[in-house]
């Protein structure tokens, strides 16, 4: 079964600057799509940005960007220009070939002022 | 607003009772999910469907009964609530296959559950 790893519970960064967050993931797949979700204090879950497997390229949104490296099976986001409104819990995830979507427990993110 | 809808955002309840929350998704897509958010924020899928047909069932006690009555509706009914059922449970839906966009789960805002 697959499995998603978030190793940082809390991180805290200085607005304007740049954090990264890690996440690592077991499969045994070699086709699936990769995912960041964000949910802030209101509870809504936002998707932050989104990996599929077979593309080499990173995935940049903004100041959102993915380290992917496949053969290590790890799914980092840096967040750039850190701003107080990314103060959220951020959520990695993975989807297999059967629609499964498997969050991993998250990270607490805080933005300092 | 194309969106997914989930009611009510908050219920409270007896243990032992029986509740039902609804979702609905005008986005067009073809697969739903409900997925169970504890108070450690970890998020657990527990049912999903593809075009009314159940597709994904974890883990779940039998009390929990999702029900599709067509593939823009996922409802979930809850008999004989515990405590440990307190949570907030998220709808969620998506395009199934490999199209542009496809894959991306898309939220309802979430149902707050409290078994008291």
């Amino acid at each position: 079964a697959q499995t998603v790893t978030q190793s940082q519970p809390e991180m805290s960064v200085q607005e304007a600057e740049t954090v990264t967050l890690s996440c690592t993931y077991d499969t045994s797949e070699s086709d699936y799509y990769l995912f960041w979700y964000k949910q802030p204090p209101s509870r809504q879950m936002i998707l932050v940005i989104r990996q599929e497997a077979y593309k080499q390229q990173n995935a940049t949104e903004n100041r959102f960007s993915v380290n992917f490296q496949k053969a290590a099976k790890s799914f980092s986001l840096k967040i750039s220009d850190s701003q107080l409104g990314d103060a959220a819990m951020y959520f990695c995830a993975y989807r297999n070939r059967d629609d499964k979507i498997i969050f991993g427990k998250g990270t607490r993110l805080h933005i300092l002022p | 607003d194309t969106a997914v809808s989930q009611t009510p955002k908050y219920l409270v309840t007896q243990m032992g009772n029986d509740k039902s929350i609804k979702c609905e998704q005008n986005l067009g897509h073809d697969t739903m999910y409900w997925y169970k958010q504890d108070s450690k924020k970890f998020l657990k899928i527990m049912f999903s469907y593809n075009n009314k047909e159940l597709i994904i069932n974890e883990t779940v006690p039998n009390r929990f009964s999702p029900k599709s009555p067509d593939k823009a509706h996922l409802n979930l009914h809850i008999n004989s609530l515990e405590l440990g059922d307190s949570a907030v449970y998220f709808c969620a839906s998506s395009f199934s296959g490999g199209a542009v966009g496809a894959n991306v789960l898309t939220f309802g805002a979430g149902s707050r559950l409290t078994v008291l």
